[in-house]
C-alpha cells in the first residue's frame, strides 16, 4: 500500500518568512495530493490540493509542487503569519482500487512573531 | 447548521464503559469516515460508509462498532476499551467514496480511557 512521509516534524519561521513542508510517496500510481491544515481544536481542513497532471499550484501565499518522477510534493508558505501557525498534513490518494488517502504524520509550523 | 458535527467533543470512560460517538454531517455527502488521531502518527483510517453501507474496516479491534443509520449519521460505539484506544477520533464526509476529493473533517470526540 501507500506510504507518505512528512517533513520536518516540527517547524519555526518568523513572522514574514517563508515555510516549506516536504512529503514523500511510495505508490507511483498516486495522483492526487492534498494539503490540510489543523488549527488547535479544529479538524483536519483541505487548504490546497494538486493532481498529477499538474506540476505546481498557487493559491495566494500558498503553494504546491509536485514530481511525479521523484514521488514527491512540498508545500510553500510565503509571508507568513501568526494564523498560519498550525499543523500540516500532506495526504496522496491512489487510482482505481486504492482511491483512499494515506496522510503523512504531520508538520506543526509555528509563526515567531 | 453546516459541515460536519461531532459529539460529544471531549469523553472519559473506563475500561468497562460503553459509550457512542456520533457525527452528523449537514452537506448532502455520500460516504462517511472515522479516522484515529494519535500524536506523532499518521491519521489512521478506521471505517468507510458510502450510502449507510460499510465499504471498509481497516482491521480495527470489535470493540470498536460503527453504525450508520442514514447517509447523515455514523456513530462509533464503544465498550471494553484499552488505555492505548485514548485518541482523537475524528468524522469526517466526501461527495463520494471513489476518489474523495476533499474531506470534510469534524472537530473531533477527544477519548480518554482510564
Amino acid at each position: 500500500g501507500e506510504n507518505v512521509e512528512q517533513h520536518p516534524s516540527t517547524l519555526s519561521v518568523q513572522e514574514g518568512d517563508s515555510a516549506v513542508i516536504k512529503c514523500t510517496y511510495s505508490d507511483s500510481a498516486s495522483n492526487y495530493f492534498p494539503w490540510y491544515k489543523q488549527e488547535l481544536g479544529k479538524g483536519p481542513q483541505l487548504i490546497i490540493d494538486i493532481r498529477s497532471n499538474v506540476g505546481e499550484k498557487k493559491d495566494q501565499r500558498i503553494a504546491v509542487t509536485l514530481n511525479k518522477t521523484a514521488k514527491h510534493f512540498s508545500l510553500h508558505i510565503t509571508e507568513t503569519q501568526p494564523e498560519d501557525s498550525a499543523v500540516y498534513f500532506c495526504a496522496a490518494e491512489g487510482n482505481f482500487g486504492n482511491e483512499k488517502l494515506t496522510f503523512g504524520t504531520g508538520t506543526r509550523l509555528t509563526i515567531i512573531p | 447548521e453546516t459541515g460536519v458535527t461531532q459529539t460529544p467533543r471531549h469523553l472519559v470512560m473506563g475500561m468497562t464503559n460503553k459509550k457512542s460517538l456520533k457525527c452528523e454531517q449537514h452537506l448532502g455527502h455520500n460516504a462517511m469516515y472515522w479516522y484515529k488521531q494519535s500524536a506523532k502518527k499518521p491519521l489512521e483510517l478506521m471505517f468507510v460508509y458510502s450510502l449507510e453501507e460499510r465499504v471498509e474496516n481497516n482491521s480495527v479491534p470489535s470493540r470498536f462498532s460503527p453504525e450508520c443509520p442514514n447517509s447523515s449519521h455514523l456513530f462509533l460505539h464503544l465498550h471494553t476499551l484499552q488505555p492505548e484506544d485514548s485518541a482523537l477520533y475524528l468524522c469526517a464526509s466526501s461527495q463520494d467514496r471513489l476518489f474523495p476529493g476533499e474531506l470534510f473533517f469534524g472537530e473531533g470526540s477527544r477519548l480518554t480511557v482510564l
